[in-house]
């Protein structure tokens, strides 16, 4: 059975810190890792990791993979009350499904 | 409109009450995925549509989960003699092409079904 598992749960930080969540999986035919932020509606899109070691660069957000040793980061630096949410982590296969991890609930306080 | 919508946003049911809940992909995605996210989980797969053709419903927990998109664009999802441990978030995400291509999947707003 696939697994992606997110850690940590939740994280409390202050504005301006940066914050590392991590995703690692155990999955059959690997094909992409997606990052989705998600406050209270859909869960919008942040990246896709297809290739081990290079970095994904989105403003203040990164995110990298490590396929030989299965897990993914998402950095978030100088971290603003708004991106308070939660950050899911979800494996594509070979078969249609994205097979999602708990998620890590940040909340920045300011 | 630009993205996925759903509804209702928001559906109370009585125990034993069916229910429908309708998604409108983005123009022109030929697949569609439904996915039920219980309070403090992630996401889980419940079935996927390559235009009207349902490919994948492992994912439905039950019989009394029923899931259609007839011509191809708007989906329903039935869910027959509701219980309590229906209650959930439900999202739904399409996607430009088919499920053997790389892209990345929109999600709409979802539904909050509570089940008293």
């Amino acid at each position: 059975e696939d697994k992606v598992v997110q850690s940590p749960l939740s994280l409390v930080v202050h504005e301006g810190d940066t914050v590392t969540l991590n995703c690692s999986y155990e999955v059959t035919n690997f094909r992409s890792l997606l990052w989705y932020k998600q406050e209270k509606k859909a869960p919008t899109f942040l990246f896709m990791l297809t290739s081990s070691g290079i970095e994904k660069k989105s403003g203040r957000l990164s995110s990298i993979l490590d396929k030989k040793e299965l897990f993914s980061i998402l950095n978030i630096t100088a971290t603003q009350t708004g991106d308070s949410a939660i950050y899911l982590c979800a494996v594509k296969t070979s078969g249609s499904r994205l097979t999602f991890g708990e998620g890590t609930q940040l909340t920045v306080n300011p | 409109g630009a993205g996925v919508s759903q509804s209702p946003r928001y559906k109370v049911a009585k125990r034993g009450q069916d229910v429908a809940l309708r998604c409108d992909p983005i123009s022109g995605h030929v697949s569609l995925f439904w996915y039920q996210q219980a309070l403090g989980q992630g996401p889980e797969f419940l079935t996927y549509f390559q235009n009207e053709a349902q490919l994948d419903k492992s994912g439905l927990p039950s019989d009394r989960f029923f899931a259609e998109r007839p011509e191809g664009s708007v989906s329903t999802l039935k869910i027959q003699r509701t219980q309590q441990e229906d209650s959930a978030v439900y999202l739904c995400a399409s996607s430009l092409a088919t499920w053997t291509s790389n892209n990345e999947q929109f999600f709409g707003p979802g539904t909050r079904l509570t089940v008293l």
